[in-house]
């Protein structure tokens, strides 16, 4: 199993702010299928990133996600007020599907 | 774009099983584009992938779940629908049934199973006496 460890655990910063979230896989993830969620409180995950780098429909441009192997990044270029939020990546390239634990983004 | 639905008890005992459905607002449970999962998330605690079924009624459970799993799908109905057996307390959680798009590879003879999207919003259940 490919365990994913995400960090921060917390990331504290204002709007306007630029956020970096980490996401580390114990083993390479086969064709960088890895994705990015959002969860707001009382919310389903909502998908932001796919295969790594793609942006789902409807995401904005301040959403981008990088990286490959075994080391994923996703980058807010500019924190708005409704990106404060939990952000989770899963990996699907290997069974079971795995999750990291999560970064929560909270206001300064 | 479709919206899923997931309904059942919110309150199961002990050694019990725990059965949910969910529902899809159009066809797409019966494409073979697709598979269907089933993810949990204790509360405030991360998600945890159960398993997923492909149209065909083939399966694939996590196997710290895989022993007490089932898993199967209504075409007729547009459903999918989970059992969970022995339940503890430990299983008390969200439970949220997902889509995702899964691609042939002749390469390899096999699918590649691809992101969630979308997700249900979501039912609670309590396992408690």
């Amino acid at each position: 199993e490919i365990v994913l460890t995400q960090s921060p655990g917390t990331l504290s910063l204002s709007p306007g702010e630029r956020a970096a979230l980490s996401c580390r896989a114990s083993q390479s993830v086969r064709s960088n299928y890895l994705a990015w969620y959002q969860q707001k409180p009382g919310q389903a995950p909502r998908l932001l990133i796919y295969d790594a780098s793609s942006r789902a429909t409807g995401i904005p441009d301040r959403f981008s996600g990088s990286g490959s192997g075994t080391d994923f990044t996703l980058t807010i270029s500019r924190l708005e007020p409704e990106d404060f939020a939990v952000y989770y990546c899963q990996q699907y390239g290997s069974s079971p599907k795995t999750f990291g634990q999560g970064t929560k983004v909270d206001i300064k | 774009q479709v919206q899923l639905q997931e309904s059942g008890p919110g309150l199961v005992k002990p050694s019990e099983t725990l059965s949910l459905t969910c529902t899809a607002s159009d066809g797409s449970i019966s494409s073979d584009t697709y598979y269907w999962s089933w993810i949990r998330q204790p509360a405030g605690k991360g998600l945890e992938w159960i398993g997923r079924v492909y149209t065909t009624g083939s399966t694939n459970y996590n196997p710290s779940l895989k022993s007490r799993v089932t898993m199967s799908l209504d075409t007729s109905k547009n459903q999918l629908s989970l059992k969970l057996t022995s339940v503890t307390a430990a299983d008390t959680a969200v439970y949220y049934c997902a889509r995702g798009e899964k691609y042939w590879h002749d390469s390899t003879g096999s699918y590649s199973e691809h992101w969630f999207d979308p997700w249900g919003q979501g039912t609670l259940v309590t396992v408690s006496s």
